[in-house]
């Protein structure tokens, strides 16, 4: 069964450098969501889109915007990149609803230097 | 107080005994749960989800939610080597846009 695929898998940039993650959900899955994981700590909610609209924001600093296309891929954008940004980044998919499962895609290894 | 707590473990057991793992949370108004296997630096894989009060079957899992008590939890039966990995307790709160709120995780050594 097709899955969340993310890319890149690995990024490496420089502070104050931008860098741009992107998501393409399972098919006809019609929400995404982003989350942020450190090392050592859980998982936490980034931001949302359910049909192409901002449903959710949480702990999403300002720096960082998102969208959710047509093709209902998404693109997470951080700039001005910091040493704390350093983490993974998982793209959630699912289906619209709140007792839909949401399917994790593979993450981008964000590294800040 | 967190939203959800795990107990973050290590919890060991020997191959082929039962695991338990258990999940708390505070908001009252929780719609779903959701109990995720993640093997170190790869991404959370949904194990099992549980809406309703009481025990849902999967194989060797069993989810146990009881509301009352804002208490979720996971048994594995004859725990293998390979379910060695941190298991994440996520709770998705009254909300109606599905965001998970996840517990710290609970390390499961299964020893052989």
């Amino acid at each position: 069964a097709a899955g969340v695929i993310q890319s890149p898998r690995h990024l490496i940039k420089e502070k104050r450098e931008t860098a741009t993650l992107k998501c393409y959900p399972i098919p006809r899955h019609d929400t995404v969501y982003w989350y942020q994981q450190g090392p050592g700590q859980d998982p936490q909610f980034l931001i949302s889109f359910y049909e192409k609209m901002q449903s959710d924001k949480g702990s999403i600093p300002d720096r960082f915007s998102a969208q959710q296309f047509s093709d209902y891929h998404s693109e997470l954008n951080m700039s001005s990149l910091e040493l704390g940004d350093s983490a993974l980044y998982f793209c959630a998919s699912s289906l619209s609803g709140i007792n839909n499962e949401q399917f994790f895609g593979p993450g981008t290894r964000l590294t800040v230097l | 107080q967190k939203e959800v707590e795990q107990n973050s473990g290590p919890l060991s057991v020997p191959e082929g005994a039962i695991a338990s793992l258990n999940c708390t949370y505070s908001d009252r108004g929780s719609q779903s749960f959701f109990w995720y296997r993640q093997y170190s630096g790869k991404s959370p894989e949904l194990i099992m989800f549980i809406y309703s009060n009481g025990d849902k079957e999967d194989g060797r899992f069993t989810a146990q939610l009881n509301k009352a008590s804002q208490y979720v939890s996971l048994l594995i039966r004859d725990s293998q080597p390979s379910d060695s990995a941190t298991y994440l307790c996520a709770v998705n709160l009254r909300s109606n846009t599905g965001k998970l709120i996840f517990g710290q995780g609970t390390t499961l050594q299964v020893k052989p």
